[in-house]
């Protein structure tokens, strides 16, 4: 079953704007992930947040966690074409030592040149 | 230092016939999971392995069973092949699970008929 569940589906956009895609998950949470997938291939690994932190950057990156809201927000600044893939929020529990992420369907980022 | 690796890239099998797949994760990490990628289920979680031992498993069929050698390497094996069962099959390492991203694969392509 899905955990999280991200906002838009789809998302195009001019290069050099910024893009924002937003996860909305259901259960307590250890920590939740971002990965970007391109076309099939494996997911990359983008920036993990813990569930007592609001708000992580990394590069161009800037990901903030609503634990009250079950939300987090993923924003990518000044966009390039080569960001154009698919992005999923991705969730790990709270509970004891489980360890399995648990994602969402993914949104679709299209980036113009 | 190597990433994950997954062989073989690709594979076409019948439907009854069996399969394994193969996952080398980065030298040190000792958690290694699996995961089932289709378009209309989306990311599933299959197992967990962690020092040889399972540690986690997902809601799939006793048909899907896997496990970890000493080196840390990983294999995965479904029997009795349906045609559900095409999909991108992901492995994924990390050196210790819940509370470190993970690392990818590129995945397996198992395309049954």
């Amino acid at each position: 079953s899905q955990q999280g569940e991200e906002d838009p589906q789809a998302l195009s956009i001019q290069e050099g704007e910024n893009a924002t895609m937003n996860c909305s998950y259901k259960t307590s949470i250890n920590n939740l992930q971002w990965y970007r997938q391109n076309s099939g291939r494996g997911l990359v690994h983008l920036i993990l947040i813990r569930s007592n932190e609001r708000e992580k950057h990394s590069g161009r990156l800037r990901v903030t966690l609503d634990t009250s809201k079950k939300s987090s927000s993923l924003l990518i600044t000044a966009s390039r074409a080569a960001d154009t893939a698919s992005y999923f929020c991705a969730t790990v529990s709270l509970a004891g030592a489980n360890s399995k992420l648990t994602f969402g369907k993914g949104i679709t980022l299209s980036v113009r040149p | 230092k190597a990433g994950v690796t997954q062989t073989p890239r690709y594979l076409i099998k019948t439907r009854g016939q069996q399969v394994t797949l193969s996952c080398s994760p980065i030298s040190g990490h000792r958690s290694v999971s699996w995961y089932q990628q289709t378009p209309g289920q989306g990311l599933q979680f299959l197992f967990e392995y962690f020092s040889e031992t399972q540690r986690n498993k997902g809601n799939f069929p006793g048909r899907f069973s896997g496990r970890q050698f000493s080196n840390s390497r990983s294999e995965m094996n479904v029997s009795t092949l349906e045609l559900g069962d095409s999909a991108l099959y992901l492995c994924a390492s990390s050196w210790a699970g819940k509370n470190y991203g993970y690392t990818f694969g590129s995945g397996t392509r198992l395309t049954v008929v």
